[in-house]
């Protein structure tokens, strides 16, 4: 049980497109969803939270119209980076939490964004 | 504001032996919740083991198991009979109470190599 998908795995664009990286959590409903961005060797740095049906909390530093979070669903939550560039390079990770009893979180498998 | 700390950025094990890897934290909360998480390099983040702050008892899942010190503030994890699929990063994170939007406060990482 609590399986996180996250579709692409990878994905290549070039500068100044829009990119979007679909979260599902296939075996519960997520209340909430989080999504991260992990540099090589580094530890997660939290981007922004969403509860379903409503508006993301960003974390301070985080532009939300750059990094946009929609969460339509008990199951899906999507993060569109918009105008991609280089720096935004970076492995992106979603997690899903049921609200239920310990809230743990549980996390895809990562999606590797290049920008060309 | 609560922090995690890994002291060991790396760490090193013979197969078949036990390693212990160290996390400390800071909070002023009397209820949380802490966690270990494993990411391989995959970079897949899997679930390890959870204590709930308020459990006296250590957890244990087969292998792995935890020794928590609430008053020292301190939360390590003991791998026995390691294997070389215990190779991975690992990560110690803490979580307030009560909510499930509440964050996942990571620590830095310990690069745990297993020799054959």
């Amino acid at each position: 049980g609590a399986v996180v998908s996250q579709h692409p795995s990878r994905v290549i664009c070039k500068s100044g497109t829009s990119v979007k990286i679909e979260c599902r959590s296939l075996d519960f409903q997520a209340t909430t969803m989080f999504w991260y961005r992990q540099f090589p060797k580094q530890s997660l740095m939290l981007m922004a939270t969403s509860n379903e049906g409503s508006k993301a909390t960003y974390e301070q530093g985080v532009e939300k119209d750059k990094f946009l979070i929609n969460h339509a669903s008990l199951t899906l939550s999507t993060l569109t980076v918009t105008s991609a560039h280089p720096e935004d390079s970076s492995f992106y990770i979603c997690s899903a939490s049921s609200g239920q009893g310990v809230q743990t979180q549980y996390f895809g498998p990562g999606t590797r964004l290049l920008v060309l | 504001a609560q922090t995690v700390t890994q002291s060991q950025p790396e760490m090193s094990v013979q197969e078949a032996e036990t390693v212990t890897l160290s996390c400390t934290y800071d909070t002023s909360e009397s209820d949380y919740y802490l966690f270990w998480y494993k990411q391989p390099p995959s970079r897949q983040m899997i679930l390890v083991i959870r204590q709930e702050a308020y459990k006296q008892q250590n957890a244990t899942e087969n292998r792995f198991s935890v020794n928590f010190q609430k008053a020292a503030k301190s939360f390590s994890l003991k791998i026995s009979d390691s294997q070389l699929g215990d190779a991975a990063m690992y990560f110690c994170a803490y979580k307030g109470y009560g909510g499930a939007t509440n964050k996942l406060i990571f620590g830095t990482g310990t690069l745990l190599a297993v020799q054959p």
